[in-house]
């Protein structure tokens, strides 16, 4: 793989149900955060790691989690969805490098919520 | 609070020149990025200013006033393929990347 890959690339849930949306970088990025897009709001950062084994929340963290238990992967969790989590979800990852902070992105996921 | 304000929509006709404008408050300021994302896609990255001034890259430039809290997208010779979104995202006091809503150009042959 190269860049950023996310799964699965869309899905619709029931509200109330658990789901783990995946994000796998090879590009052996320190840092990955989780955005959610909605029409009109521009992206909205959920939750980010600056490093294997951190994470910190961003603008939107309620009713999400990570972990960042390696490099290369970062999940996002919902324990118990619901509708107003309808969105398009993006991972993103840099070098985290403070100077320069340029974030690469993977395709998106986009999750309805019934 | 932070704020990035961008228009909500512009409209250009193939050939032409659009500037794209975006002003920001925010906490501090570390470097000024402008993304492009065509619909149903992620966004990719076109610029990067930190410095004061023009930084030109083939049909598009970019420019920053830190005075002012501005910028600019200059996208010149316009073609169908350059109808998408343009993102404005500001490097916060945190090294946090702050998004603006977007703009969507749209292009009129």
């Amino acid at each position: 793989i190269a860049g950023i890959t996310q799964a699965p690339t869309s899905q619709i849930l029931a509200a109330g149900r658990r789901m783990t949306l995946r994000c796998t970088q090879d590009m052996r990025h320190n840092a990955m955060y989780w955005y959610r897009q909605d029409l009109g709001l521009g992206l909205r950062l959920i939750h980010y790691s600056n490093t294997a084994g951190t994470t910190g929340k961003g603008e939107v963290p309620d009713g999400y989690s990570v972990s960042r238990a390696n490099t290369d992967d970062f999940p996002l969790t919902l324990a118990s969805a619901v509708p107003s989590q309808t969105s398009v979800y993006f991972c993103a990852s840099s070098s985290g490098d403070a100077e320069y902070n340029e974030q690469f992105f993977g395709p998106g996921t986009r999750l309805t919520v019934l | 609070g932070q704020n990035i304000d961008q228009p909500t929509e512009m409209t250009a006709t193939e050939g032409a020149i659009v500037q794209i404008n975006c002003t920001y408050q925010t906490s501090g300021f570390n470097g000024l990025f402008w993304y492009q994302q065509h619909a149903g896609e992620a966004p990719t990255f076109l610029s990067y200013n930190v410095l004061d001034g023009l930084e030109e890259k083939g049909r598009f430039s970019s420019f920053l006033s830190r005075s002012k809290g501005y910028s600019y997208l200059l996208l010149k010779e316009l073609q169908m393929k350059d109808s998408a979104s343009y993102l404005c995202a500001v490097v916060d006091s945190n090294y946090q990347l702050i998004w603006g809503a977007g703009t969507k150009l749209i292009i009129k042959p």
